[in-house]
Formats: C-alpha cells, structure tokens, sequence
C-alpha cells in the first residue's frame, strides 16, 4: 500500500517570493508520482509528474519538482509566485505495477499568494 | 475541447431519496473513476472502470453505485444517500489503465445531504 504525506496544510506567502510545497510517500513498490492543482472551484488539472530519468521535473506554469528516492520525497518548486496561483496542491502516487489505475493523493496544501 | 463534464454541478437533496450524477468524456478514454474530496482528507476513489460493463470498488465504495454501458458515460449511483455522502465529487478519465498516464478530472460536483 502507498500513502502520501503533504506536510504543510496550508502556505501563505507574498507575490514574487519563492515557494516549496513539501511531499513523502510510503511505498513497498515502485511508484509514478504527480503533482496536480486545484484551482477554486474547479477540478484538478496536472502540473507534472514523474517517471523515470532526470530527478528534476518541470511542468506547467513554472513549476518544477524534484525526487528523492532516498528521502521519499517529492517537494514541488516555484522560484518566484504569482497571485495567480492561489490554489490547493495535490500530491499523488500510483503503483507502478497497479491493475486498479488509480491513484493515492496526499490531504492537499492550500498555497495563498498575497499581493 | 477534450473535456469531462459532470451534471449537476450542484445538488441538495433528502436522506434517502435516490440520486444520479452523470459523468461524460469526449476523449474516447477506455479508463473512467469517481473520487470524493473531504477537508482534511484529499481525494479518495470510490470506484472504476477500465472499460465497457467492467467496473470494480474503490476504496470507499460502500453506499454508492456505478454502470459503465457506453464509454463516454459513467453515472454514479446514490441509491440511500445519508449525510456522511455530503461531499465534493469528482470523475476523472483517462486513456487506460496504466498508472503513468495523466487523469483528466470533471468539473466536481457538491453534493448536500440532509
């Protein structure tokens, strides 16, 4: 079985400030790991996510994350933020192997961007 | 616009008196599933299908129903509902399966039981 933990619930942070929005899992298996974003009242829509290769992911709307297979940890990156992305953040796994196709999303973290 | 819609948006409705929440895909996707948002606790899945007639349990199946007689469609079934299915829902499509591939999400529906 998987899990993720988002270990800050919610991040206020100043317009054009750096930001990282922190991730672990748990897994016996090998996982797939994703980022997705909520915008208010919306449904979720993918921000990256990562498979293999390069450590280091980038995905839409500047952000990137990196994994660490050492520390179990996912943590996603923005250097410089914007009003705009305001939103609630999901962290999610899926097992590699998995026949269910679904996947394990961490509680969410509530990024408020303030002018 | 490849999209998943979800009818209705919004919904107040009695313990007991059945519901349907549709869920359709115009992506031709073969993969579709329900999840629940609650505060505090993110997304879970409540059911799934990989294709055409085979659904299976999530992890939170109890007290809801699914069919998957068309592709595109995916109707979530509230036959009972009770006040702890008073949640944000969502339905996610994707091209199959596989757990590498991106899930498309609906635009949730909010669901009030009283």
């Amino acid at each position: 079985a998987q899990s993720v933990t988002q270990l800050d619930s919610q991040v206020p942070v100043f317009e054009e400030a750096p930001v990282e929005l922190r991730c672990n899992y748990s897994s016996s298996v090998s996982v797939y790991l994703f980022w997705y974003v909520q915008y208010p009242n919306q449904g979720l829509q993918l921000l990256l996510k990562y498979l293999s290769g390069s450590t280091l992911v980038k995905g839409i709307n500047g952000f990137e994350a990196e994994f660490n297979k050492s520390q179990t940890s996912f943590h996603l990156r923005k250097p410089s933020v914007h009003i705009s992305d305001t939103a609630e953040y999901f962290c999610a796994v899926s097992d590699q192997k998995g026949s269910q196709g679904n996947l394990i999303f961490g509680k969410g973290t509530k990024l408020s961007v303030k002018p | 616009e490849a999209q998943v819609t979800q009818n209705p948006r919004y919904l107040i409705t009695v313990t007991g008196k059945k519901l349907t929440v549709t869920c359709s895909q115009n992506m031709n996707h073969e993969y579709m599933s329900w999840y629940r948002q609650d505060p505090g606790l993110g997304l879970r899945q409540i059911y799934y299908s990989m294709n055409v007639e085979v659904t299976d349990k999530g992890d939170v199946p109890e007290g809801y129903k699914v069919s998957r007689k068309e592709k595109r469609n995916f109707p979530l079934i509230l036959e009972s509902p009770s006040p702890n299915q008073t949640s944000l829902y969502f339905c996610a499509s994707s091209q199959d399966r596989s757990s590498y591939n991106e899930q498309f999400f609906g635009p949730g529906t909010r669901l009030t039981v009283l």
